[in-house]
């Protein structure tokens, strides 16, 4: 079946720090990948759209500079949350197109906490 | 504008006790609608895909059914492990999901 890692499953960071989530399609080619993020006892809300080989889009509000989006192979998206601050800190969860879903298979979510 | 709604926000049952959770949903289109568990703390997992309305699927203790307007997702004799948050996506076109809340299950030995 298709299966998306995604790594780190947590990470604890300064304010002020750049960190970097990835997100890998082990088993399939993903020309699109997507970037969720999830508040506690709350639903996720798509963040952006990765494309492979072209530039991400972004859903309304989300920062573009701050949530740098590269998705540079068919298997590999990266999300870069940069001069991070405590608000920041969220479970962020990517989701690929491929596989037996219909597309749409999760990764095991990142905790970030912004200190 | 579209949207997806599921009740209840939280359910609670006796192991063995069968019941069922609701997603409504209002979107111009429909390309599918998907029902996936998330345990705390980790990805959502698939459960199922439903297409067109009238159509149901099944895995082992649960069952996915489409209407027009709402999905529903039967639990049958549910057990401890069931417990997990039930959340519903609908894919109106293109690659959007609009996501509902959630349903909190817990399932008491």
């Amino acid at each position: 079946g298709a299966v998306v890692s995604q790594h780190p499953s947590w990470v604890i960071c300064k304010s002020g720090t750049s960190v970097k989530i990835e997100c890998r399609s082990l088993d399939f080619q993903a020309t699109t990948m997507f970037w969720y993020r999830q508040f506690p006892k709350q639903s996720l809300m798509l963040m952006a759209t990765s494309n492979e080989g072209s530039k991400a889009t972004y859903e309304q509000g989300v920062e573009k500079d701050k949530f740098l989006i590269n998705h540079a192979s068919l298997t590999l998206s990266t999300l870069t949350v940069t001069s991070a601050h405590p608000e920041d800190s969220s479970f962020y969860i990517c989701s690929a197109r491929g596989g037996r879903t219909y597309g749409y298979t999760f990764g095991s979510g990142t905790r970030l906490t912004v200190v | 504008e579209d949207q997806v709604t599921q009740s209840p926000e939280a359910l609670r049952l006796q192991e063995g006790e069968s019941s069922s959770l609701n997603c409504s949903y209002t979107v111009s289109g429909l390309r599918g609608l998907f029902w996936y568990r998330q345990d705390p703390g980790k990805g959502p997992e698939f459960l199922f895909t439903l297409y067109s309305a009238g159509e149901e699927k099944e895995k082992e203790r649960l069952k996915a059914t489409l209407t027009k307007k709402e999905s529903f997702l039967h639990i049958t004799a549910p057990k401890p492990e069931d417990s997990a948050t039930y959340l519903c996506a609908v894919q109106p076109t293109g690659n959007q999901f609009y996501f509902g809340t959630g349903t909190s299950l817990t399932v008491i030995p």
